[in-house]
């Protein structure tokens, strides 16, 4: 079984643009994490889903970010009119949902915004 | 709320030493699962362990073992006879039951283990 795969792995963007990053979790698992870690500390929670569901979202998430899982698969993370301050690894991680919670990350997008 | 609190920010041992990365959490959930997470220079996290609130039973995974104590709120990690593979970034993590799993950080311990 393939892990979590993340694309693309890197991504320099000029501020005011739009970026996309994709997640493909591990096959079946129902449940799906994204985080944000900024230089030197822990990763913090972005949004999650069940299946296709969007279940929360972080204070974190401005009006500027979006998530989607169209088909309970991959997700996507859109970040519009990018900013110097989104500048972090984005991760993304999926568990089975079973209840022990188990989250196998992914290598994550670094996103660097000039 | 919930916190996880990782208060050694780096460490350095020399191989064969053995290291204790500390966490220590809050929550008033009663239900709860810790977890650790290693970070090597590559990037990706790596699962460890997982603990729930119930089991205090410490365990040991060759060279690594794990410290819970309930009454001190800790969960505590053991490296015994460390190695220059070991050397990474350690992430101790809390999630309370039936809230989603989303994963509470600590900021990290660096530990760099040389030869």
């Amino acid at each position: 079984d393939t892990g979590v795969s993340q694309d693309p792995r890197h991504k320099i963007t000029k501020r005011g643009q739009n970026v996309t990053f994709r997640c493909d979790p591990i096959s079946e698992h129902n449940r799906l994490y994204w985080y944000r870690q900024t230089l030197g500390q822990g990763p913090e929670f972005l949004t999650y889903f069940q299946n296709e569901a969007q279940l929360e979202k972080s204070r974190l998430l401005s009006d500027r970010f979006s998530a989607e899982r169209p088909k309970g698969s991959f997700s996507t993370l859109e970040i519009q009119r990018t900013e110097q301050g989104d500048s972090a690894m984005y991760l993304c991680a999926s568990s089975s949902g079973t209840g022990d919670y188990e989250q196998y990350f992914g290598p994550g997008t670094r996103l660097t915004v000039t | 709320a919930q916190k996880v609190t990782q208060a050694q920010t780096e460490i350095s041992v020399v191989e064969k030493e053995d290291v204790t990365l500390d966490c220590v959490y809050e929550t008033r959930d009663t239900t709860y699962y810790l977890f650790w997470y290693k970070q090597p220079p590559s990037g990706e996290l790596v699962f460890l362990i997982r603990r729930n609130s119930f089991d205090e039973q410490n365990e040991i995974s060759g060279r690594y073992s794990w410290n819970f104590q309930k009454s001190t709120s800790s969960f505590n990690f053991t490296i015994t006879a460390s190695q220059v593979v070991d050397s990474a970034v350690y992430f101790c993590a809390l999630t309370p039951y039936n809230q989603g799993g989303k994963l509470i950080f600590g900021q990290g311990t660096e530990l760099s283990v040389k030869p």
